[in-house]
């Protein structure tokens, strides 16, 4: 059984800082990465996704793939309020996709 | 605009009853999905489709239905053989497969009592 392993929290920061979000999955041939955000009673809403190692940048939010440790990991810099909000990893391995329960996230002004 | 609908946002039914999740998109989009989502878990998995009339089961496909008559629609049927239908149902739609990024409609949250 593939599996997608998420801290479930609550991660709390306060407004302005790096938050710091990690998930490790099991299949170490899993290929593309993505990073769900949900806030609380909607659906979730892709942020980024990531194939290869290394870093992957886009306005405040990173994603970080490590495949040798099966590890991605988001960073939300320069944290607000409005990203309160539960971050799902999701990763794929030949066509099937795994959702980690989630980590819920606050940010305290 | 392009997007993914689901109607209705909240249901109520009396257990025993079947009811059907509308799943509509315009993205034309090859694939589309319906997953489960129950307080403190991740997502999973009901029915896919890839293709207009071919669907497989998901990882807990008992006790639902789909079809795929239509590349935009995809609705869900929750059968009285469910045992907890209660929960939070999404459906996502994707470029080509299950691979590509899947974007999600906004959801219907099923209550039966």
């Amino acid at each position: 059984q593939k599996e997608v392993e998420q801290n479930s929290g609550p991660l709390s920061v306060p407004e302005g800082a790096i938050a710091s979000l990690n998930c490790t999955y099991s299949d170490r041939g899993s290929q593309s990465f993505f990073w769900y955000r949900q806030y609380s009673g909607k659906s979730p809403e892709l942020i980024m996704f990531i194939y290869s190692n290394g870093d992957k940048e886009d306005g405040r939010f990173t994603a970080q793939l490590n495949k040798a440790s099966q590890y991605v990991s988001l960073l939300i810099r320069d944290s607000q309020p409005s990203d309160s909000a539960t971050y799902l990893c999701a990763v794929n391995t030949d066509n099937d996709m795994r959702f980690g329960a989630g980590t819920r996230l606050t940010v305290k002004p | 605009d392009g997007g993914i609908t689901q109607s209705p946002k909240y249901l109520f039914r009396k257990e025993g009853q079947n009811v059907t999740l509308s799943c509509e998109q315009n993205l034309n989009h090859d694939a589309m999905y319906w997953y489960r989502q129950d307080p403190g878990q991740g997502l999973r998995l009901i029915y896919y489709s890839q293709i207009v009339n071919d669907f497989q089961k998901g990882d807990i496909a008992e006790g639902y239905s789909v079809s795929r008559e239509k590349k935009e629609s995809f609705p869900l049927t929750v059968t009285s053989a469910q045992k907890n239908p209660t929960a939070f149902y999404l459906c996502a739609s994707s470029i080509l497969g299950q691979g590509d990024e899947q974007y999600f409609g906004p959801g219907t949250r099923l209550t039966v009592t």
